[in-house]
């Protein structure tokens, strides 16, 4: 399975757009770039997918460049309640049960 | 539909002693994981199933077993608790296929003394 690397933590405010950056440089080409969001005492969360290019949803973008060694999730317009730890998995199509979680970034958002 | 339950919600148990985490989900889907996250650490896969009656090991297996006589349930069991044990469980459950969308229970916050 890929390894993914993304910041620790970051901050933000109120009303701001969020980019955090995820590299995967070892992403095969069957696989599927995931984010979740996890708030403190619940479980992860699913945000958006994506294979290449952008998706949006009314949540949030992901960003992937046509190598694939990277994506960008982007959070439009943060609320406080956006602080939470967001992790970026890369999935193997059909490999259900076997996400493999990295460290995250915990997102402090600021009023 | 009560998507991904679990219990109970917290356990306290003594070195040596064993108990069952339970699981269950209500979305009739193939996948089910059990995770454990230790504080300030991202999750880490213990057992999964892709069906009734299939089951195998992930990243950290030792001291879990699991099986899966049924789509609905998957219970978690801990042999012989320990203290390197004490974590919070999530379950999750997914359809599989390209979208593959992971559904996560409440958690199981256990403490080994």
């Amino acid at each position: 399975l890929a390894k993914t690397t993304q910041p620790i933590s970051m901050d933000s405010y109120e009303g701001q757009e969020v980019n955090i950056t995820c590299s995967h440089n070892n992403i095969a080409t069957n696989d599927y770039i995931t984010w979740y969001q996890q708030f403190p005492s619940q479980g992860p969360r699913f945000i958006i997918q994506g294979y290449k290019t952008k998706v949006t949803n009314e949540v949030a973008s992901l960003f992937i460049p046509a190598d694939r060694k990277s994506s960008t999730l982007s959070l439009p317009r943060v609320s406080l309640s956006d602080t939470a730890v967001y992790y970026c998995l890369v999935v193997i199509y059909n490999q259900g049960g076997k996400l493999i979680f990295g460290q995250g970034t915990e997102l402090s958002v600021k009023p | 539909n009560a998507g991904v339950t679990q219990t109970p919600k917290f356990q306290v148990l003594k070195t040596g002693q064993s108990m069952t985490l339970q699981c269950a989900q209500d979305m009739n889907h193939e996948y089910m994981s059990w995770y454990r996250q230790d504080p300030g650490m991202g999750l880490r896969l213990i057992h999964y199933s892709v069906g009734a009656g299939i089951t195998d090991q992930g990243e950290v297996p030792n001291g879990y077993n699991v099986s899966r006589s049924t789509t609905e349930d998957f219970p978690l069991r801990l042999l012989s608790a320990a203290p390197s044990q004490t974590s919070v469980y999530f379950c999750a459950s997914s359809s599989g296929g390209r979208e593959d969308t992971q559904y996560f229970g409440p958690g199981t916050r256990l403490t080994v003394l």
